[in-house]
């Protein structure tokens, strides 16, 4: 059981290219999140989703799309990549109203 | 909109010293708390819980129960050791949505020998 994964670990990018971050889970949960972490900001939430096909807007969704075609995969692009968007990126999933299980996240910077 | 204020950090502590760390929160209706605790380099794990008032949550000797008359969820902890460094995180949940969290800022706490 190897709980929530994410995909690469680290990664550098110039502004403007693109990228998609892969998150996997294998318990079967419903819903998926992708949160990223900056210094003094907390977590803020980008999208997320509450089942296959299904995505929604969290609080800093602009610059990212998402896509959830099987439930166990949830996926964050960058379309174009700019250096605001350098940060760790967390994936995280869970049954409804219960506790959320996260993944190692994915350490991007924008140059 | 529902938020979550923390103590800010860091917190330098001796081992076997109290730790608490404040947390209140702003919610409209009746949210779930959390506590998750961020290891360097690592992602967030769920520490403890509690899902209504007066419940009391606990995990690997940290304390913290669901005040509603104060809207806090303070976390203790009654003496503390090196293995405890890292960031905790305060949480809530509105169980009203979609089971979204809302994360405080963090506050660092490091341990010394």
């Amino acid at each position: 059981n190897a709980g929530v994964t994410q995909t690469p670990k680290f990664r550098v990018l110039k502004t403007g290219q693109s990228m998609t971050l892969l998150c996997a889970q294998d318990m079967n949960h419903e819903y998926m999140y992708w949160y990223r972490q900056d210094p003094g900001m907390g977590l803020r939430l980008i999208h997320y989703s509450v089942g296959e096909g299904t995505t929604a807007k969290g609080e800093v969704p602009d610059g990212y799309n998402v896509s959830r075609l099987k439930k166990q995969n949830f996926l964050l692009g960058l379309e174009s990549a700019a250096p605001s968007q350098t940060s760790v990126y967390f994936c995280a999933s869970s049954y409804r109203q219960s506790p959320l299980y996260f993944g190692p996240g994915t350490r991007l910077l924008v140059l | 909109g529902d938020s979550v204020t923390q103590m800010e950090g860091p917190v330098t502590l001796s081992e076997e010293a109290f730790l608490t760390i404040n947390c209140t929160y702003t919610a409209t209706g009746y949210p779930s708390l959390f506590w998750y605790v961020q290891y360097p380099g690592e992602g967030l794990q769920l520490l403890l819980k509690a899902t209504k008032a007066d419940d009391k949550g606990s995990n690997k000797g940290f304390e913290a129960t669901y005040r509603k008359e104060t809207t806090s969820f303070h976390l203790e902890k009654g003496s503390v050791q090196v293995s405890d460094s890292a960031v905790y995180f305060c949480a809530l949940m509105d169980l009203t949505g979609y089971s979204t969290l809302t994360f405080g800022k963090g506050t660092m706490l490091l341990v010394s020998p």
